[in-house]
């Protein structure tokens, strides 16, 4: 079982619409949440961070819910711009261990 | 202000080669890590370090796999006797201290191992 699992997709919604993704995680210790977006051929970029009470972030929402080891990310009122792959990123909390585990990512492809 | 660099931006070379790639983190930044990323997959974490302290390996696929960070700063990443399924996008990012969510990354290199 991979650590962190996302859904490829890929999720195709027209512009205006509202889409979201999930990710859940393997190490119930895991201790940070991120979504990263990622152009295509381009590099990661952190969106946001995910926080156990909730938090948004103009159009988009993220939300932890740590017994059932998932993370969600809405986006509202899709942009053509927001087409790209959504990163599901995870801190382990190991010690010795302190870089982030990604997930292969959810393409979202947003259509006029 | 200038980001994560990394050089080359592609590289080609044959099966048994040996490759470096270099990452020039952004100034200040104490912490420094290394990525790999195959065609449509996530990141797979290879290296990370901080500061002084001794690097935290554990992502390394073998023994042919290095690094090194001079000066806390510039790493070198080297390959050994490469192989087709080292092809991939290499990715360095950078952090200011310790564990920090905000990761940058440079452009990344791309390896193709012939």
């Amino acid at each position: 079982r991979k650590e962190v699992e996302q859904d490829p997709g890929p999720f195709n919604v027209p512009e205006g619409a509202t889409v979201a993704f999930n990710c859940t995680y393997s190490n119930s210790a895991s201790q940070s949440f991120f979504w990263y977006r990622q152009d295509c051929r381009k590099e990661p970029k952190l969106l946001m961070s995910v926080y156990s009470s909730g938090n948004e972030d103009g159009r988009f929402t993220a939300q932890l819910n740590r017994a059932s080891q998932y993370i969600s990310l809405l986006i509202r009122d899709s942009k053509l711009s927001d087409s790209a792959t959504y990163l599901c990123v995870v801190n382990k909390g190991d010690t010795g261990r302190r870089a982030l585990t990604f997930g292969s990512g959810t393409r979202l492809q947003v259509q006029p | 202000g200038a980001g994560v660099s990394q050089s080359p931006s592609n590289k080609v070379t044959e099966k048994g080669k040996d490759v470096e790639l270099r990452c020039d983190p952004i100034s200040g930044h104490t912490a420094l890590y290394w990525y790999r990323q195959s065609l449509g997959q996530g990141l797979e974490f290879l290296i990370y370090f901080q500061g002084n302290s001794a690097p935290d390996k554990s992502g390394l696929p073998s023994d042919r796999f290095s690094a090194e960070r001079t000066g806390g700063s510039v790493s070198t990443l080297t390959i050994q006797r490469t192989q087709q399924e080292d092809s991939a996008v290499y990715l360095c990012a950078s952090s200011l201290a310790g564990f920090m969510p905000e990761q940058y990354f440079g452009p990344g290199t791309r390896l193709t191992v012939t």
